[in-house]
């Protein structure tokens, strides 16, 4: 059954480097999706991608967020500057289509730590 | 904002003791709810789409409904293998953005 892969599945970095975290989509999705849950609390929405452009983002993306999808397989979330705040779970996800009753396909995760 | 809220928190079942998980969510007019299954350091796997009140849906133990105001998962003769945490999650008015409970974490003892 087709997945959505993760790399990698853990993240070391020490606070104020660049980290880019890598997911290949389910390869008939067109919408992506990148979630986040910091330990012991809910899965949170960070932002969703179409066509090459964010669809919808929540407060939590700010200007040290930033997607990309850079060929045909592969999306990335890059986070410019980390902070200690940003160690959390990051979930990609992607769907064939929008809709309320199309299901997001979530990755493993890869577990960010900052130090 | 759309709440979604799930209870119990966890809940500890003996092999074969059925039980039930809910989902209460308050939303500006219901545009489907999803179930989904999370095992430890790993990511949702989905389960159900339920879409109109009435719905059901069944996967070997899982059965799901969805009212008008909530969503039952009910577990039938559980096994130690269906031992996970459940989770819920609406779609927002734009069907991008999934609003998560906060899940219920299922212990099934041999």
């Amino acid at each position: 059954e087709p997945e959505v892969t993760q790399t990698p599945s853990h993240q070391v970095t020490q606070m104020g480097q660049e980290v880019i975290l890598r997911c290949v989509p389910i390869s008939n999705h067109l919408y992506f999706y990148w979630y986040r849950q910091i330990l012991g609390q809910k899965v949170e929405f960070l932002v969703s991608f179409y066509n090459n452009e964010i669809s919808e983002k929540s407060e939590i993306f700010d200007d040290q967020f930033s997607v990309e999808r850079p060929d045909g397989s592969n999306f990335t979330l890059k986070i410019r500057s980390t902070k200690l705040e940003d160690s959390a779970m990051y979930f990609c996800a992607s769907s064939v289509r929008q809709g309320s009753n199309q299901p997001q396909h979530f990755g493993d995760g890869t577990r960010l730590s900052i130090l | 904002e759309d709440q979604v809220t799930q209870s119990p928190e966890a809940l500890r079942l003996q092999e074969g003791e059925s039980s039930s998980l809910n989902c209460s969510y308050t939303v500006s007019g219901l545009r489907g709810l999803f179930w989904y299954r999370q095992d430890p350091g790993k990511g949702p796997e989905f389960l159900f789409t339920l879409y109109s009140a009435g719905e059901e849906k069944e996967k070997e133990r899982l059965k799901a409904t969805l009212t008008k105001k909530e969503s039952f998962l009910h577990i039938t003769a559980p096994k130690p293998e269906d031992s996970a945490t459940y989770l819920c999650a609406v779609p927002d008015k734009s069907d991008y953005k999934l609003s998560f409970g906060a899940g219920t974490t299922v212990t099934v003892r041999a």
